[in-house]
């Protein structure tokens, strides 16, 4: 059974770093793109990026490059979404996701069909 | 990037009703690579249908999707109880992928 384990929530104050995780089991992690969604509170979903873990190939949204890194350590299936310096709108829910049954005409595209529980990151001094 | 508009923002229903949502695209979606996600409150959206009318592993048949090009719809044929919750669109055929803002399905 396809699983994605999200670390904990975190509160954190502006200007900290952060890097929270995703932990995939039951499928070969290294074959499947891995996708960050923020969701703001009581706001909608934001498509941030993608990563691929086999051989690290990363897509962001405009919106997010910059800001944001998303990286994977295969050797323990598991993804990361990482701030260096954490903004008060940095405050949200995040959740990892893959597209695992679908895919795109491009790399990196697919419908999320397994979603992370979400990661809730609070941000303030 | 596609910007998807979902209309109504708010849709006010009862049980046993027809439920039809919008998403419109700002520009083509490439292949209908268009999805359909439910989200209830406090847990993770689950994907709904995929490829503008696929209906994915699980989703009872009273959800269905139609559309091509810009213009896309969800439509709930009989609304159960469990059916109210916001919904929300998204486009994967082009880079960026990108969501709707949502609409929410509340009861009347």
């Amino acid at each position: 059974e396809v699983q994605l384990v999200q670390s904990g929530a975190e509160v954190k104050k502006p200007g900290e770093s952060l890097k929270i995780s995703c932990k995939g089991s039951g499928y070969s992690f290294t074959s499947y793109w891995i996708g960050w969604v923020r969701q703001m509170p009581g706001k909608g979903l934001e498509w941030m990026g993608i990563i691929y873990p086999g051989d690290s190939d990363t897509r962001y949204s405009p919106s997010f490059q910059g800001q944001v890194t998303i990286s994977a350590d295969k050797s323990i299936s598991t993804a990361y979404l990482q701030w260096s310096s954490l903004k008060a709108s940095d405050t949200a829910m995040y959740y990892c996701a893959t597209p695992f049954s679908y895919s795109s005409s491009w790399r990196g595209g697919g419908p999320f069909d397994y979603w992370g529980q979400g990661t809730l990151v609070t941000v303030s001094s | 990037e596609i910007v998807l508009t979902q209309s109504p923002g708010t849709l006010s229903l009862s049980p046993g009703e027809r439920a039809t949502l919008s998403c419109r695209a700002s520009q083509s979606v490439s292949s209908s690579y268009l999805a359909w996600y439910q989200q209830k409150p406090g847990q993770a959206p689950r994907l709904l249908i995929y490829g503008a009318s696929s209906r994915a592993t699980g989703i009872p048949d009273r959800f269905s999707g139609s559309g091509s090009g810009t213009d896309f719809t969800l439509t709930i044929s009989r609304l159960e109880p469990e059916d109210f919750a916001v919904y929300y669109c998204q486009q994967y055929g082009s880079s960026p992928s990108t969501f709707g803002q949502g609409t929410k399905l509340e009861i009347k």
